[in-house]
């Protein structure tokens, strides 16, 4: 089955500090990446979606300039976390789109910010 | 706003027994509805896609329905046991794949 690896799994970083977290499809292309947060015992929110060889684009109330997307390759988007704060811990999950449409997850990032 | 309601957080049922889920949309009916496992401090994993057209979906003890007189699908584990221990999130696609979710039900299965 297509598989969908983040890196890291988990990282604590001081506040101030810049994150990065890839996102990548091990055995299929993918054109169309999303990046969801999802807090304590709530859903999963959608941040942004991730297009191969375009800029990305934000859900409302996601600060662009904060949350960097880019999706160098088909099988690679990367977010990182500009100037981490406390309230950025989360954790964050990809996802990418098969050629059948179907969206495959990543296992996730925990990210602590103290 | 697409709108997707898990109204029970938790579900604690005995092995064996069958589980049901619910999972209510507001506003127009979605081409399809998703169901995803989640466990703790994991990804969500796809289980089954049930489309706008279709009334039922099995896949081995799961089964799910979706009714648009209701705006709603149910999501049944039979036989359950033990390793059906997870929080199901139920999810409609918008804008091509996009996906909102569900708050998701946690079912825990006493041996």
């Amino acid at each position: 089955g297509a598989v969908v690896s983040q890196h890291p799994s988990w990282v604590i970083c001081k506040s101030g500090t810049s994150v990065k977290i890839e996102c990548r499809s091990l055995d299929f292309q993918a054109t169309t990446m999303f990046w969801y947060r999802q807090f304590p015992k709530q859903s999963l929110m959608l941040m942004a979606t991730s297009n191969e060889g375009s800029k990305a684009t934000y859900e409302q109330g996601v600060e662009k300039d904060k949350f960097l997307i880019n999706h160098a390759s088909l099988t690679l988007s990367t977010l990182t976390v500009t100037s981490a704060h406390p309230e950025d811990s989360s954790f964050y999950i990809c996802s990418a789109v098969s050629g059948s449409k179907t969206q495959y997850f990543g296992p996730g990032t925990r990210l602590l910010v103290l | 706003s697409q709108k997707i309601e898990q109204n029970s957080e938790a579900l604690n049922i005995q092995e064996g027994k069958t589980a049901t889920l619910t999972c209510n949309y507001t506003n127009y009916s979605p081409a399809y509805l998703q169901w995803y496992r989640q466990d703790p401090g994991r990804g969500p994993v796809f289980l089954l896609l049930i489309r706008e057209n279709e009334k039922e979906k099995r896949k081995e003890r799961l089964k799910v329905t979706f009714d648009t007189t209701l705006k709603q699908s149910l999501f049944h584990i039979t036989a359950s046991q033990p390793a059906d221990s997870a929080t199901y999130l139920c999810a409609r696609a918008y804008n091509d794949y996009k996906l909102s979710f569900g708050a998701g039900t946690t079912v825990t299965v006493r041996a």
